[in-house]
């Protein structure tokens, strides 16, 4: 069955760190993936998606992700977070681009930033 | 250019009647998304609408339906309610339709059901 993991629950990374997030799928063929960022003040936001191409996928506020389809992977990652990184994230997938598709997500991811 | 609107923004009701929730997308965008959300279960999608036709669904059950007008407003229903249908209703809006097409989606804040 298809499906989506988050593997951390809670990650805390110090203001100014590296910080990367961890996102496995399970898919028959390569898959369309997401990440998207949820906060208080924000909502639900689309931070960036792959479809196919460069493995390596740049995003709103900073963000990239890679693709890594030996590892089943799409792991986001920031060189450097700020306080206002804090929130929660979601990876997603879905095998279909067209019409009559699912979109999975993982269970998320929450990040919380020390000064 | 105003946002996604939800309407309402919170709504009670009880076992076993129906509601009715309102999207309205940003103007000139046809792509309407609807998810689900709850501690439980987490973000689950619902269904897409594009220019009034659904285009993707997920696993929910026939109680849950939607719509999509001319002008791009969408609505999405649940019948016979139940407790677990207890959640925060999220909708968003896109220029394209499909998964494999979607450039960027904006998300309204969302719709607090309580269901007792």
């Amino acid at each position: 069955a298809q499906s989506v993991t988050q593997p951390d629950i809670h990650i805390t990374v110090s203001e100014g760190a590296s910080l990367e997030l961890r996102c496995n799928y399970s898919y028959g063929a390569t898959p369309y993936l997401f990440w998207y960022v949820q906060s208080p003040g924000q909502g639900l936001q689309l931070l960036l998606k792959y479809f196919s191409g460069d493995t390596l996928v740049q995003g709103i506020k900073g963000f990239e992700a890679e693709f890594k389809r030996s590892q089943s992977s799409f792991n986001l990652r920031k060189p450097s977070v700020h306080w206002s990184d804090a929130a929660e994230y979601f990876c997603a997938g879905s095998d279909y681009g067209g019409s009559q598709g699912n979109l999975i997500f993982g269970k998320g991811t929450k990040l919380s930033v020390k000064p | 250019k105003a946002g996604v609107t939800q309407t309402p923004r919170y709504l009670i009701k009880t076992r076993g009647q129906q509601v009715t929730l309102s999207c309205s997308p940003i103007s000139g965008h046809r792509s309407v998304s609807w998810y689900q959300q709850t501690p439980g279960q987490g973000l689950q999608f619902l269904f897409e609408y594009f220019s009034e036709t659904q285009r993707n669904k997920g696993n929910f059950p026939g109680r849950f339906s939607g719509r999509q007008f001319s002008n791009s407003r969408s609505e999405m229903n649940v019948s016979t309610l139940e407790l677990g249908d207890s959640a925060l209703y999220l909708c968003a809006s896109s220029s394209l339709a499909g998964f494999g097409a979607v450039e960027t989606q904006y998300f309204g804040p969302g719709t607090r059901l309580l269901v007792l």
